[in-house]
């Protein structure tokens, strides 16, 4: 079985530019999540998805923003970037929601902000 | 607020060695709290899920326990390898549905 995918591995945008990120769940799995990781705040909940239905919202501006498609595929979209969005983004998943279940994550999207 | 505090933050042992790692939150209202493993420049996995009913879970050479009303978790590593190097964190998630990691503790074993 395959395991979670995100695309692009790698990204340099600059300030003010938006950015969309993906990530493909293990086949079955309808739960995706996402963080972000930095060197100055650790590791950060930004969103869960659920069948297609934001299920929960980590304390993030509304610059950050997701969306899950029916094949439980999902985007993260950042609009206007900061220099402080660098950071590797990951994203998991979960045949249920991911408080009951385990998480598998992908390897995650590596995003600088110049 | 709702923090996740670990502690130590680095930690080098002989290959071989038992060892516990620390992690205290701020509210027992808590839902579940997992243990994850970080190998450098990659994605987390994930170790262990305790749910807020549980006492402790186990795999293999690793258990990790769960007391709500000290705030505190451990993860007990048996026969230490020096696979186990990598970096470990320890998440919360509260009954708010706010989720929240600890800064990680970074494990070196030496062969």
């Amino acid at each position: 079985k395959a395991g979670v995918t995100q695309t692009p591995r790698y990204l340099i945008k600059t300030r003010g530019q938006q950015v969309t990120l993906s990530c493909s769940p293990i086949s079955g799995h309808r739960s995706v999540s996402w963080y972000q990781q930095t060197p100055g705040q650790g590791l950060q909940f930004l969103f869960e998805y659920f069948s297609e239905t934001q299920r929960n919202k980590g304390n993030f501006p509304g610059r950050f923003s997701g969306r899950q498609f029916s094949n439980s595929r999902s985007e993260m979209n950042v609009s206007t970037l900061e220099l402080g969005d660098s950071a590797l983004y990951l994203c998991a998943s979960s045949l249920v929601p991911s408080g009951a279940e385990t998480q598998y994550f992908g390897p995650g999207t590596r995003l600088l902000v110049l | 607020k709702q923090e996740v505090t670990q502690i130590p933050a680095a930690l080098s042992v002989p290959e071989g060695e038992n060892l516990v790692l620390n992690c205290s939150f701020t509210d027992s209202a808590i839902y579940n709290l997992q243990w994850f493993r970080q190998d450098p420049g990659k994605g987390l996995t994930s170790l262990l899920l305790i749910q807020s009913s549980q006492r402790e879970q186990t795999s293999g050479r690793l258990n990790a326990s769960l007391d709500k009303s000290s705030g505190r978790s451990t993860l007990y590593i048996a026969a230490s390898q020096p696979g186990d190097s990598a970096t470990y964190l320890c998440a919360v998630t509260y009954n708010n549905n706010d989720m929240r990691f600890g800064a990680g503790t970074r494990l070196t074993v030496k062969p």
